[in-house]
């Protein structure tokens, strides 16, 4: 089975702290992502990755960054946590999509984070 | 930009009714994908099916079924036989030939007894 790990499940924080999450998937997929799902909202895609290096804004990316320094590992930052960044963080990994074709994602636990 | 609706916050069905959930998409591509997750209380997202833009079929999946109207732009989830373990959120989302999904907001299932 697909696994994808998220370094925490809960995690307080302060205004104007860096934060870093953490997300490890063991199925040598090239994709990876985060999303942050806020009621009413459903899930919003932060920056998504299709290879080591390599990073795609996604449709909020204002207020973080992210890093994928190796295939398995795909980190969300938030440069300076603001009340407003106070959700729930979704990690989830793929293979590569090729015309729409059938590759779900495997999502991680996901992390709530509040930010104080 | 693709947009993905699901126009029902939540809906309730009867323990052993069917139910259909609504999803509909805007998109110019003629490539793509449509997903349905479900999201139990505990949090976890579970993937259930999958339509791609060139199927000739309707997908299925045990008691679940996908009524993809292409020319309507929409890929409704039809639930069989519900269960109370059905009771849950599901979301529709729609995959790009880039990768990129973008999800509905979701409708809440209760399944009553």
């Amino acid at each position: 089975d697909v696994k994808v790990t998220q370094s925490s499940r809960y995690l307080v924080k302060r205004t104007g702290e860096k934060v870093f999450l953490e997300c490890v998937q063991d199925m040598d997929h090239e994709n990876m992502f985060w999303y942050r799902q806020d009621p009413g909202l459903g899930l919003r895609l932060i920056y998504f990755s299709y290879d080591v290096k390599m990073k795609e804004k996604g449709d909020i990316p204002e207020g973080y960054s992210v890093s994928r320094e190796k295939k398995e590992r795909f980190s969300l930052i938030l440069e300076s946590a603001s009340t407003n960044q106070t959700s729930m963080y979704l990690c989830a990994s793929s293979f590569p999509v090729v015309g729409g074709d059938n590759q779900p994602q495997h999502f991680g636990d996901g992390t709530r984070l509040s930010i104080l | 930009a693709q947009k993905i609706t699901q126009t029902q916050p939540g809906m309730f069905v009867q323990e052993k009714e069917a139910v259909t959930l609504d999803c509909t998409y805007d998109t110019s591509d003629p490539s793509y994908g449509l997903f349905w997750y479900k999201q139990p209380s505990s949090g976890e997202m579970i993937f259930l099916i999958y339509q791609g833009s060139y199927d000739q079929q309707n997908a299925t999946e045990g008691r679940y079924s996908l009524n993809f109207q292409k020319a309507r732009k929409s890929a409704n989830l039809v639930i069989s036989a519900s269960q109370l373990g059905d009771s849950a959120m599901y979301f529709c989302a729609f995959l790009t030939n880039a990768g990129k999904s973008t999800f509905g907001d979701g409708t809440t299932l209760t399944v009553k007894p």
